[in-house]
């Protein structure tokens, strides 16, 4: 399996909901990120996991909680999250340590905040 | 510090043109620099990576990159473009793989378009 999933596809919430983004992946990846992608420009960093524990944080609202429950799963909490937060949420996975260095990115989901 | 910087916001080509994507590099370390694409409404894909190996590489459906440390510059070609081949690219660099979590530095992107 080399591939990287996310769900749901596409997610629509109001700003006072909860929800959740999946992403898991079956490549033995021990380096899971999140991004947030804007139309027309490139993914933005939130954060990344390396070993399940949290690496990097950059600088992201309380609003957006990550999860790494365990080495192929990925979740990012949402709540009362603003319109200015719809975008995409594009999910990646890489080997660890020393490995290869290259990203492997999921679809991505669909975020629209009303 | 890392950055990429690719030239030409938007690319219109023929089909069967050469297609010619711009990307320039700064880099205080050895550079990992890698070649992404993105259709409409998706994920991006992976299609080329330099890691010091050989200074030409290919990648997928066609794609090629050249790196030359001279002129700083890792930019990607197609001999002949294809209508399939309309999408956002991105040019990213990052450093040596480290234990930690690696970040990858991302280009604005250049959207391509493949003419009749």
């Amino acid at each position: 399996d080399t591939e990287v999933t996310q769900t749901p596809k596409h997610l629509v919430m109001g700003m006072t909901n909860k929800k959740s983004l999946k992403c898991e992946q079956h490549m033995g990846h021990r380096a899971m990120y999140w991004y947030k992608q804007k139309a027309k420009k490139p993914p933005e960093l939130m954060f990344v996991y390396s070993y399940e524990k949290l690496s990097i944080n950059e600088s992201v609202p309380s609003r957006f909680s990550p999860e790494c429950p365990n080495s192929s799963l990925l979740n990012l909490h949402l709540h009362a999250l603003q319109p200015e937060d719809s975008a995409l949420y594009l999910c990646a996975s890489r080997q660890a340590g020393t490995g290869g260095n290259e990203q492997f990115f999921g679809p991505g989901t669909r975020l629209t905040v009303l | 510090a890392q950055s990429v910087t690719q030239l030409g916001s938007h690319v219109s080509v023929s089909e069967g043109a050469l297609v010619l994507l711009r990307c320039n590099y700064s880099s205080s370390v050895p550079p990992y620099l890698f070649w992404y694409v993105q259709y409409p409404n998706q994920g991006l894909q992976l299609l080329l990576k330099y890691t010091s190996a050989a200074t030409l590489v290919k990648g997928i459906n066609g794609f090629e990159a050249e790196f030359k440390k001279s002129e700083t510059s890792f930019h990607l070609t197609k001999p002949s473009a294809h209508m399939s081949d309309a999408a956002e690219y991105f040019c990213a660099v990052s450093g040596r793989p480290t234990g930690g979590g690696n970040k990858l530095t991302f280009g604005t992107g250049t959207q391509l378009k493949v003419e009749l």
